[in-house]
């Protein structure tokens, strides 16, 4: 089962504009993650936000998590032609499941 | 160097046959994924591992098999009972449960 929902599926923006990403999930989480993925390449690990967190910033990434609507955020401010890529959040579940579930993604193109 | 390395980048498997994906790390890591990615979609999980000589199934385990002797490796086999077995596979390890996790670089696997 999908935990990690993301909306939109895909984004189109000009270079220097903001980018929002959002991920819904279902069950209670110890901590939610987001990764980049390139084309045809492994993930990378962006930032980690644990469940008694609300907002958290790394450079020109701002994640926020709302446990009472399951949901999180990830803006990437003044975008860059090289931010284009798929995105993705990644839940870990309450508990000592040791699992690791993955969203859909939203694939951001960002135009020069 | 530090990582994660997955084996081989291509692999293309006849119907009806066995084939193993290597995935190996040198970071010490107590856990292991495998996930499957299908184009465009998210990253499902297939089976995991917490420790050595342990390991769990996620969410596709059906036509999968793994094994964890060592800690440093998490082969991957996918058998003739996987109806649909192209797809693009992805290996992970982490420290621990709900921490960052790092990813190889992926194997592209084709049924011809």
């Amino acid at each position: 089962s999908q935990q990690g929902e993301e909306d939109p599926q895909a984004l189109s923006i000009q270079e220097g504009e903001n980018a929002t990403m959002n991920c819904s999930y279902k069950t209670s989480i110890n901590n939610l993650q987001w990764y980049r993925q390139n084309s045809g390449r492994g993930l990378v690990h962006l930032i980690l936000i644990r469940s008694n967190e609300r907002e958290k910033h790394s450079g020109r990434l701002r994640v926020t998590l709302d446990t009472s609507k399951k949901s999180s955020s990830l803006l990437i401010t003044a975008s860059r032609a090289a931010d284009t890529a798929s995105y993705f959040c990644a839940t870990d579940a309450w508990g000592n499941t040791g699992k690791l579930i993955f969203g859909q993604g939203t694939t951001l193109q960002v135009k020069p | 160097d530090g990582g994660i390395t997955q084996s081989p980048k291509y692999l293309f498997r006849k119907e009806g046959q066995n084939v193993t994906l290597s995935c190996e790390q040198n970071l010490n890591h107590d856990a292991m994924y495998w996930y499957r990615q299908d184009p465009g979609q998210g990253l499902r999980l297939i089976y995991y591992s917490q420790i050595v000589n342990d390991f769990q199934k996620g969410d596709i385990a059906e036509g999968y098999s793994v094994s964890r002797e060592k800690k440093e490796s998490f082969p991957l086999t996918v058998t003739s009972a996987q109806k649909n077995p192209t797809a693009f596979y992805l290996c992970a390890s982490t420290p621990g449960v709900g921490a960052e996790a790092f990813f190889g670089q992926g194997t592209r696997l084709t049924v011809v």
